[in-house]
């Protein structure tokens, strides 16, 4: 089936420091991927949804200024939290689907970040 | 997106067939419902999708009542490995689409045992 790959899987950067997080899909197109966040013993919540060759569309209450989300190609999106905050310490998670087709969404497997 | 409910958590022993039930009362016509399997630090992954009556593939059943108010998620003979929260979503079938997000509820914690 089609994967999807986050990278990396983990991380710690020091508060204040600025990091991002790669989301591919390796061998499908994917025009448009979401970004999740999930907090331990929570459900995944949904951030923004990262639209190729435009500007992401971000979910209530998430600030476009610090989560910023750049889609340049049809097999990358990325995730830069900038200035990151203990407060920021999540599992990030994104997820992408083959367009045009009947199949389900895939998610990658996550990338954990730790702000020390 | 219809707004889903389910077991917080649910225990069972290994080789015991276990039912997990989400209740969403607002379904829309063309909705359909899918079940996600999450693993501690990892994404999620597709278990099963449905539109009415039952669906069963090579790891699990889904059967949906003809008011399409509920849906039960089948996994025949669980072990210890399908330890992990399963996720129940509802929306158009154009998940499957390219662009339609997803929106998770609670999920259910389900714990197998020896």
């Amino acid at each position: 089936g089609a994967v999807v790959s986050q990278h990396p899987s983990r991380v710690i950067c020091k508060s204040g420091t600025s990091v991002k997080i790669e989301c591919r899909s390796l061998d499908f197109q994917a025009t448009t991927m979401f970004w999740y966040r999930q907090f331990p013993k929570q459900s995944l919540m949904l951030m923004a949804t990262s639209n190729e060759g435009s500007k992401a569309t971000y979910e209530q209450g998430v600030e476009k200024d610090k989560f910023l989300i750049n889609h340049a190609s049809l097999t990358l999106s990325t995730l830069t939290v900038t200035s990151a905050h203990p407060e920021d310490s999540s599992f990030y998670i994104c997820s992408a689907r083959p367009p045009d087709t009947n199949t389900e969404a895939f998610f990658g497997q996550g990338t954990r970040l730790t702000v020390v | 997106l219809a707004k889903t409910t389910q077991p917080i958590s649910m225990d069972s022993y290994e080789g015991q067939e276990v039912n997990i039930t989400c209740s969403h009362n607002n379904i829309a016509t063309n909705d359909y419902i899918t079940w996600y399997q999450q693993f501690p630090s990892q994404g999620p992954r597709f278990i099963i999708q449905g539109y009415k009556t039952k669906v069963t593939n090579e790891v699990a059943s889904l059967f949906i009542p003809a008011d399409r108010k509920s849906s039960t998620l089948s996994l025949p003979r669980v072990s210890l490995s399908d330890t992990a929260v399963y996720y129940c979503l509802v929306g158009g079938y154009i998940l499957t689409g390219g662009g339609n997000k997803l929106t998770f509820g609670t999920g259910t914690q389900l714990k197998v045992e020896l």
